[in-house]
């Protein structure tokens, strides 16, 4: 299976900061139909997961453009670029390119 | 609009079975795979399981946790995909989701979950 490392697993930020969520899986996540199929989740607290991003930069339909995604092969980032209050809950990097589906361990975003 | 609602969770004793629902709506079901996912209480997301579209075959594939005791399958005619779940485990407790998947957006709808609670 492939195991997907989230750091950090907690992320204090000031209302209008950027945050960073770091995301790094033990293979490589490039399909062999060329397609990398890295998603990021966003789970605001007692609600279900939400997608925000898929196929490392790609934004979900009605995601604000505060939220980008990157990287390539095994190493892939989460950027929002000014927090917002709603932005508070867990971030899940999921990886889709292989069964089983695996999750990294989540960060909690929260406002200082 | 899409929208999946999740149903038939409840307290189960373990050793006993329980069948769950996720009935879509807003969007031809047939054209999809569905997934089902489960989140156990102050845990992270897992997956279950998944079935394909008819269109690649309804097959299936699931987690080594719950292989040979859970089952997916699927009424298209109804836009129902279901859990049946065997052989209950006090650590299959947990919030199951079912999600809408496609290639290109996998899991890209999550339905608002049910609760499964399994306890003596």
């Amino acid at each position: 299976d492939i195991v997907m490392t989230q750091t950090p697993l907690s992320s204090p930020v000031t209302l209008g900061q950027p945050a960073s969520i770091s995301c790094r899986s033990s293979q490589s996540l490039v399909h062999r139909d060329g397609n990398t199929y890295l998603s990021w989740l966003q789970q605001r607290p007692g609600q279900p997961p939400r997608l925000l991003i898929y196929k490392i930069s790609n934004r979900f339909s009605g995601v604000p453009d505060r939220f980008s995604g990157s990287g390539a092969g095994t190493d892939f980032t989460l950027k929002i670029s000014r927090v917002e209050a709603e932005d508070v809950g867990i971030y899940y990097c999921m990886q889709a390119t292989q069964f089983p589906r695996t999750f990294g361990q989540g960060t909690k975003v929260e406002i200082k | 609009e899409v929208q999946l609602v999740e149903s038939g969770g409840g307290l189960v004793q373990p050793g006993r079975s329980l069948r769950l629902s996720c009935t879509g709506s807003g969007f031809t079901f047939g054209d999809y795979s569905m997934s089902w996912f489960r989140q156990a209480p102050g845990k992270g997301l897992e997956w279950v399981g998944f079935i394909r579209s008819k269109a690649y075959g309804g097959t299936t594939e699931y987690a080594a946790s719950v292989k040979g005791r859970f089952t997916i399958s699927r009424d298209d005619s109804k836009s129902i995909a279901y859990l049946q779940m065997n052989s209950l485990k006090t650590e299959d407790t947990a919030v199951y989701y079912c999600t809408r998947t496609t290639m290109v957006t996998p899991e890209d709808y999550w339905g608002q979950g049910t609760q499964v609670t399994v306890s003596s």
